[in-house]
């Protein structure tokens, strides 16, 4: 069936450094994927979107990348400040057959940013 | 301009009993998604609403429905309560093109005791 994983439950850096969370998906078919963040009490906040058309994306200190060929994303944060610590969810989306319109999410990647 | 908005925030039930969720979409997004989310879990879509008619349906049971009303707000009902129910319900509002980005509420916490 479909899924979408992610490689690290958990990722802690020092304020400053630039933080990398990767995504691994499934689903060959999918057209659409997008990076949220969610923060403790919140609803999931969107952070950067990509098509499958694309395999880079940048958006303000934050870039995404698109591996197609093994199926494979990430988020790039630029110059981590504490206010990044939160969940990130990596979602994918696709168009065709009849899961259009159905985001499935990964477990999510704990981001700490340590002063 | 509001975002998405849900209400109520926090929800006390009990096994057995039913609950009505509620949610109204961000202005210009005429389409609604709802995902549990378990705590320490990503969200797990339930279903969505465009034109108010059910478009996609996520693997869960009968007891979870849904209406959309005219002004493009939902409504999610769960019937017959379980344990298992209690979750994060989040909202999530689009445009009516398939690929458009969601853009999710601040979630109902629903408790079943």
């Amino acid at each position: 069936g479909e899924s979408v994983g992610l490689h690290l439950p958990t990722l802690s850096v020092q304020e400053g450094d630039n933080s990398i969370i990767n995504c691994a998906y499934s689903n060959s078919a999918s057209d659409y994927f997008i990076w949220y963040k969610q923060e403790s009490g919140k609803g999931p906040q969107f952070i950067i979107d990509i098509r499958s058309n694309m395999d880079k994306r940048q958006g303000q200190r934050v870039t995404v990348l698109l591996n197609k060929t093994v199926k494979h994303l990430s988020l790039q944060i630029a110059a981590t400040q504490p206010g990044d610590s939160a969940v990130y969810f990596c979602a994918e989306n696709h168009a065709g057959g009849t899961s259009y319109g159905k985001l499935t999410f990964g477990q999510g990647t704990i981001l700490t940013v340590h002063p | 301009d509001a975002g998405v908005t849900q209400s109520p925030t926090h929800l006390i039930k009990t096994r057995g009993q039913q609950v009505t969720l509620r949610c109204s979409p961000k202005s210009g997004h005429d389409t609604v998604s709802w995902y549990q989310q378990a705590l320490g879990q990503g969200p797990q879509f339930i279903f969505q609403y465009y034109e108010e008619e059910e478009r996609q349906r996520g693997n869960f049971p009968d007891r979870f429905s849904g209406h959309q009303f005219p002004n493009y707000s939902s409504e999610l009902n769960v019937n017959a309560l379980l344990l298992g129910d209690s979750a994060l319900y989040l909202c999530a509002s689009s445009s009516g093109q398939v690929l458009g980005t969601q853009y999710f509420g601040p979630g109902t916490r629903l408790l079943v005791l």
